[in-house]
């Protein structure tokens, strides 16, 4: 278990919807990532948020937006779904940068599995 | 931007036999961070081992040692003594160490290697 909980663990829903993906980090963990698994794309970065900030941004969809709460909790918000929406989500986090340990390790949750039909 | 190549989509192994698995990757940056993640069939990615560029000493983790060349821009993943349980799908990674860059934190994985464990 990383520590890292996301929620929902499944998500079936229809083309058009909207969704929300969410993610709890580590304790004490202020950076959280967002990653995209699909057959056809593979493993693909989403975004990075820090401290309630967004620090770096990847293959994002205009569709897609994610944010983090002042307790570290993220969201990720997905609408005007697509069938090629259809992945495994995951959300990862890492420690603070400059504390000790392993600031550049990140660590996964379990994944949101999402089908849209 | 950087790119990770893993040329072998499938291996295989005995158990308690060594294998390695290949990774190349495309940078122009000099520091950097390297990784191999291990997905059992549960999903959850694993952090296998890591490696910072500017080290030169190989990484070990256990069973679990790296041949880090970087000027060929080459990190195989060697596993010794194979166990069951090792049987995955394993993606190697990259992560620019700019901390200012507009990809911070980003990791880019290459398109993964399953490995099958024979008993």
């Amino acid at each position: 278990d990383s520590g890292v909980t996301q929620t929902p663990k499944h998500l079936i829903t229809a083309t058009g919807q909207r969704v929300t993906l969410r993610c709890s980090p580590r304790s004490g963990d202020l950076s959280v990532y967002w990653y995209q698994q699909s057959l056809d794309q593979g493993l693909q970065f989403l975004i990075h948020y820090y401290n309630g900030e967004e620090r770096a941004k990847g293959n994002i969809l205009e569709r897609f937006s994610a944010q983090q709460f002042p307790d570290l909790h993220s969201e990720l918000n997905l609408s005007s779904l697509e069938l090629g929406d259809s992945a495994l989500y995951f959300c990862a986090s890492s420690p603070q940068e400059g504390t000790s340990g392993l600031p550049n390790e990140q660590f996964f949750g379990p994944g949101t599995r999402l089908t849209v039909l | 931007a950087q790119t990770v190549t893993q040329s072998q989509p499938e291996m295989s192994v005995q158990e308690a036999e060594t294998v390695t698995l290949s990774c190349t990757y495309d940078t122009s940056e000099s520091d950097y961070y390297l990784f191999w993640y291990k997905q059992p069939p549960s999903r959850q990615m694993i952090l296998v081992i890591r490696q910072e560029a500017y080290k030169q000493q190989n990484a070990t983790e256990n069973r679990f040692s790296v041949n880090f060349q970087k000027a060929a821009k080459s990190f195989s993943l060697k596993i010794s003594d194979s166990q069951l349980g090792d049987a995955a799908m394993y993606f190697c990674a990259y992560r620019s160490a700019n901390a200012g860059g507009t990809s911070y934190g980003k990791l880019t994985f290459g398109q993964g290697t399953i490995l099958t464990v024979h008993p």
